[in-house]
């Protein structure tokens, strides 16, 4: 069984398209997470979310939307994608307790290309 | 801002050699972790580790919280354990916020 999975893996796309990627976490964990991974390979987290609401929202282009219509699922929403949006797109879940972050697990990452 | 620092960047071993990496952070933390990113850039869960030692077959992880660094020591490596290697803290704020960072990681290259 997959623990923390997303959709598509790959996605290639066009400059100005708007895209969904999709996470799903069966592990009955409150906290799910989207990651960004740079061409560097630097880990930056975009976006958190405890039982349904937004704990964390670093400096992300409103671009960026993220929904979250469960606790099993985070959905991350690009509009207008633009060249410097090609990443690999981590999901990850957790279990917050008392403020504590958890061991957090990812999903397989989705390999996005804006052409 | 909180940083997380990790040590060496690059790393070669000969196959069963050891090796230790380092993290260094700059404020308390309420979670550690060290993760493995495969060569098929799988992130693979070693250690959930905010204080103390934790050992997994030929992995093994201590983090001293109070001097805010953490270690994970390879022994016997081998040409598996290639990939990078990445610890991350997080910090718990005020209103119902928070702070998950990333090191830059440590590329491993074990050589057969």
């Amino acid at each position: 069984d997959t623990a923390v999975s997303q959709t598509p893996k790959y996605l290639v796309t066009q400059m100005g398209n708007d895209k969904s990627i999709k996470c799903e976490q069966n592990l009955g964990h409150d906290t799910m997470y989207w990651y960004k991974q740079d061409s560097k390979k630097f880990l930056k987290i975009m976006f958190s979310y405890n039982n349904k609401e937004l704990i964390i929202n670093e400096t992300v282009p409103n671009r960026f939307s993220p929904k979250s219509p469960d606790k099993a699922h985070l959905n991350l929403h690009i509009n207008s994608l633009e060249l410097g949006d090609s990443a690999v797109y981590f999901c990850a879940s957790s279990q917050v307790k008392r403020g504590l972050y958890n061991e957090q697990f990812f999903g397989p990452g989705t390999r996005l290309t804006v052409l | 801002g909180i940083q997380v620092e990790q040590s060496p960047p690059d790393l070669i071993l000969q196959e069963g050699a050891n090796s230790t990496l380092r993290c260094n952070f700059s404020d308390s933390v309420n979670n550690l972790q060290w993760f493995h990113q495969n060569p098929w850039g799988q992130l693979i869960n070693l250690f959930y580790i905010p204080s103390g030692t934790k050992q997994n077959g030929r992995l093994s992880a201590t983090t001293v919280a109070t001097e805010r660094y953490s270690l994970l020591y390879i022994s016997s490596s081998q040409t598996t354990d290639s990939g990078v290697y990445f610890c991350v803290m997080g910090a718990y704020g005020s209103g119902n916020t928070g702070k998950l960072i990333f090191g830059q990681g440590t590329t491993l290259q074990v050589k057969p």
